[in-house]
């Protein structure tokens, strides 16, 4: 079982629709937890951390469940420029910083 | 430069040749890490340095890959006797924490090997 598991995707959708994409880890000791976007041949880029509480920024939210070792991301009213690889990333914070990344989560946001 | 820098963007080589990748992390980053990408996968981790001391390199695939940061700032990523299945991205990131530290990881546009 790999450490970090995404939706496999990809996601089509319409410009102005809600979409939320689901991760699962495995590691019940994994201390923090961070969404990161990748535009197509670029470098990934941190979107946003997740905490326990749940954490919104503008039209982007990330939920995290410890028990389930579930995280989510919803992204409302998407945009043609939200398309992109998702990627699910949790922190072992084994003593340094060191992310496992699940294998990410492709959203098309069409006209 | 104000980010992370790789170099050669696009490297091509013959099976069996030594290739080596240059990394410039952002300037005062003490962290530098070392990430092998395959088409359609997530990054996967190879090698972490805090400063010049390699502090893990469970990730490297075989004693064929070989990784380095001197004097604690570039670092080179040398693979020799290339193999068509190194062909990958390989990605540079730094972030300015040390042990215990969960910050950012700012990443490099990587270096697309491509082993013919």
């Amino acid at each position: 079982r790999k450490e970090v598991e995404q939706d496999p995707g990809p996601f089509n959708v319409p410009e102005g629709a809600t979409v939320a994409f689901n991760c699962t880890y495995s590691n019940s000791a994994s201390q923090s937890f961070f969404w990161y976007r990748q535009d197509c041949r670029k470098e990934p880029k941190l979107l946003m951390s997740v905490y326990s509480s749940g954490n919104e920024d503008g039209r982007f939210t990330a939920q995290l469940n410890r028990a389930s070792q579930y995280i989510s991301l919803l992204i409302r009213d998407s945009k043609l420029s939200d398309s992109a690889t998702y990627l699910c990333v949790v922190n072992l914070n084994s003593g340094y910083s060191t992310l496992t990344f699940g294998k990410g989560t492709m959203l098309l946001v069409s006209p | 430069g104000a980010g992370v820098s790789q170099s050669p963007r696009y490297k091509v080589a013959k099976r069996g040749q030594d290739v080596a990748l240059r990394c410039d992390p952002i300037s005062g980053h003490v962290s530098l890490f070392w990430y092998q990408q395959a088409l359609g996968q997530g990054p996967e981790f190879l090698t972490y340095f805090q400063n010049e001391a390699q502090l893990d390199k469970s990730g490297l695939p075989s004693d064929r890959f070989f990784a380095e940061r001197p004097e604690g700032s570039v670092s080179t990523l040398k693979i020799q006797r290339t193999q068509q299945e190194d062909s990958a991205v390989y990605l540079c990131a730094s972030s300015r924490g040390d042990r215990g530290y969960t910050g950012e990881l700012f990443f490099g546009e990587g270096s697309r090997l491509t082993v013919l």
